[in-house]
């Protein structure tokens, strides 16, 4: 089992809007700050949101982050069939002393 | 732009040595920064080995730290994954990646390599 706990999958129509949710605890999600990766298919993964809710250069603002006490959640509106992919939160914990993720949440834009 | 290429064999023997090279291009691994691997079994997550600083300081999972040893040459821009004793469960597409060393934010990722553990 993994560290944080995602949904396997979620699906919504295209234009819609969809959250993922991850839940951890006090030694990972609620003092460390969350990343989440988006993993097309067949391809490595890539860097969607870090500290809880910061975007990177290139990401459009239909990606958002947000965290409370020992849950993270990304949201995507507008969803496009682009956005069709796996989504992993991550972050580190302090008790292993290790990064971490969560299992994986399959995006279906149906 | 920062850029990583993974390589080394995609075929290891049951009980023997995965040794795989994380090839760093656009960036200088001296100046900062943790570099780290990660892996995916197929059909399956993301698994967190372990990251190592330009110092050589580490930090590695629990759960395979026994078996796992992460080193760094920065003459030659590279760091590396040896991991000893490998079973069918090795069985991964191996990920090198910079690690900002705080909350482990991974950016950006190599495009990673399929190592198979079989006789």
């Amino acid at each position: 089992q993994s560290v944080l706990t995602q949904p396997p999958s979620v699906s919504a129509a295209p234009g819609q809007k969809v959250t993922i949710s991850c839940s951890g605890s006090s030694s990972n999600i609620r003092n460390n700050y969350v990343s989440w990766y988006q993993q097309l298919p067949g391809t490595a993964p890539k860097l969607l949101i870090y500290d809880n809710n910061e975007r990177p250069s290139g990401i459009p603002d239909r990606f958002s982050g947000s965290k409370s006490g020992t849950s993270a959640t990304l949201g995507i509106t507008g969803l496009q069939t682009g956005d069709e992919a796996d989504y992993y939160c991550g972050t580190w914990d302090s008790s292993l002393s290790a990064g971490v993720f969560g299992g994986g949440t399959k995006l279906t834009v149906l | 732009q920062v850029q990583l290429q993974e390589s080394g064999p995609g075929l290891v023997k049951p009980s023997e040595t995965l040794s795989l090279t994380c090839t760093v291009s656009g960036y200088s691994i001296s100046s900062g920064y943790y570099w780290g691997w990660i892996r995916q079994p197929p059909g399956k997550g993301l698994e967190w080995i372990g990251s190592i600083y330009h110092s050589g300081s580490t930090n590695y999972n629990p759960s395979l730290k026994s078996r796992v040893t992460i080193s760094v040459d920065t003459s030659k821009n590279q760091f590396s994954l040896k991991l000893s004793s490998v079973t069918a469960a090795d069985t991964a597409v191996y990920y090198c990646a910079r690690d900002t060393g705080y909350s482990s934010v991974l950016d950006p990722w190599g495009q990673g390599t399929l190592v198979t553990v079989s006789s």
